[in-house]
């Protein structure tokens, strides 16, 4: 089965410059998560999406973050404007849902803010 | 406050070599506990995971992990190690009935041939 998808795979983008991220998840499943992953840390949840309703989106710095998943499959992942400490990866991951919850993630989207 | 730990963050070993991991987490209640691995220039893929049942788990490539609920800990071992096991190791946690997973913050392990 084909996995997550993401893309850009990489992006350089000057402080103050808006980006965007896109993720398709892996065919059927209903819940679609985006993370943070600064370098030498693990990945830290940004948002999480049950079909296209936001389940937790606590740690998503909304002042300048946004997510979508309009129609509950793919989703994009916004920054506006950037700041140099939003340099990191950005994972998106989704999962099937029920009992056994395994999360499945793409390769991510290395951002450098210059 | 919640979180993982995982010590020892760089860890450099021989072939042939054992290796432990340790991961030790602060959140009550009953968890969900997953290791997760990032080969060099790959993505996030789970190596092993624990839900309930036998604490001793089994994972790919000959890892396994021990679940002590009394010491909040889910160490990771592999008796023997490979070059092809130079990677990142992530431990993670999942509080039942709460979505988030937490993850620490990763061990690099160099394997030395």
């Amino acid at each position: 089965e084909a996995g997550v998808a993401q893309s850009p795979r990489y992006k350089i983008i000057e402080k103050r410059q808006s980006v965007a991220f896109w993720c398709n998840p892996i065919s059927g499943h209903a819940t679609l998560y985006w993370y943070q992953q600064i370098l030498g840390q693990g990945p830290k949840l940004l948002i999480q999406f049950q079909n296209n309703g936001v389940v937790d989106d606590s740690q998503l710095p909304k002042d300048r973050f946004s997510a979508e998943r309009l129609k509950g499959v793919d989703s994009t992942l916004k920054i506006q404007p950037a700041k140099l400490e939003d340099s990191a990866v950005y994972l998106c991951a989704s999962s099937p849902g029920g009992r056994v919850d395994e999360q499945f993630f793409g390769p991510g989207t290395r951002l450098t803010v210059l | 406050a919640q979180s993982v730990s995982q010590h020892n963050h760089h860890v450099i070993l021989s072939e042939a070599a054992s290796l432990e991991l340790g991961c030790n987490y602060s959140y009550g209640g009953t968890v969900n506990l997953f290791w997760y691995v990032q080969y060099p220039g790959q993505h996030l893929q789970l190596l092993l995971k624990y839900f309930s049942g036998d604490p001793l788990v089994k994972g790919i490539k000959g890892f396994e992990a021990e679940f002590i609920k009394s010491k909040f800990s889910f160490n990771l071992r592999k008796p023997s190690v490979q070059w092809s096991d130079t990677a990142e190791y992530f431990c993670a946690v999942k509080v039942r009935g709460n979505n988030r997973l937490a993850f620490g913050k990763g061990n690099q392990v160099v394997v030395i041939p």
